[in-house]
């Protein structure tokens, strides 16, 4: 089975510094990982992917994610915020091939960013 | 190359109605998902369709229905509606077993 906890319902930074929002994971094979960000009112957007390649990964708007498998994490950073980086952010885990039918959402982050 | 599509962006039902979601996918995706998120559930899996054929469907009853068009693009049908069922649906698409969607701008269905 798989699950995906993100340790922060809330997380809030000045605008221009740097942004950690975390992500631990369960599973039993070896998991693809993503985050996404849902902006108020809008749908889901993929900000960067995991599938087994490199362990850093890059994604759209700055932000970047290291897999730890020793860690079980897969935390979503970035250097300096931006006021547009104010939304929703969910760690999502696969851990089979196939469909995105296998994706499991974590609770999701809210990432408030003060001026 | 326009994404996902959805519509309509807001449906208000009342309570013992029908409701209808339409979808677009992504130009080339062959697979559709429906997922619902409701206030304090977060996202959940509805079902996912794939060239015509209903591929799986998550933890829904039979009144949670759809259907895969011959372009790929889908409907959502969700009947005798319940006050419950008040969410945002989101629709996402993909190529068949890439594992991973990009998603639609969703649909807010409100029951009263």
């Amino acid at each position: 089975a798989q699950s995906v906890t993100q340790l922060d319902s809330h997380v809030s930074v000045s605008e221009g510094t740097p942004v950690l929002l975390r992500c631990n994971y369960s599973s039993s094979y070896s998991p693809s990982l993503f985050w996404y960000v849902q902006h108020p009112n809008k749908g889901l957007q993929l900000l960067l992917k995991y599938t087994s390649a490199a362990t850093l990964v890059k994604g759209i708007n700055g932000f970047e994610a290291e897999f730890k498998k020793s860690e079980t994490s897969f935390h979503l950073t970035k250097p300096s915020a931006h006021m547009s980086d104010a939304a929703e952010y969910f760690c999502v885990v696969s851990d089979r091939g196939g469909g995105a039918d296998g994706l499991t959402f974590g609770k999701g982050t809210h990432l408030i960013i003060q001026p | 190359e326009a994404g996902v599509t959805q519509s309509p962006t807001h449906l208000i039902k009342t309570r013992g109605q029908q409701a209808t979601l339409r979808c677009s996918p992504i130009s080339g995706h062959t697979s559709v998902y429906w997922y619902q998120q409701a206030l304090g559930l977060g996202l959940q899996f509805l079902l996912w369709y794939d060239e015509g054929e209903e591929r799986n469907r998550g933890n829904f009853p039979p009144r949670f229905s759809g259907r895969q068009f011959p372009n790929y693009s889908s409907e959502l049908n969700v009947n005798a509606l319940e006050l419950e069922d008040s969410a945002l649906y989101l629709c996402a698409s993909s190529l068949l077993n890439a594992g991973w969607a990009f998603f639609g701008q969703g649909t807010r269905l409100t029951v009263v």
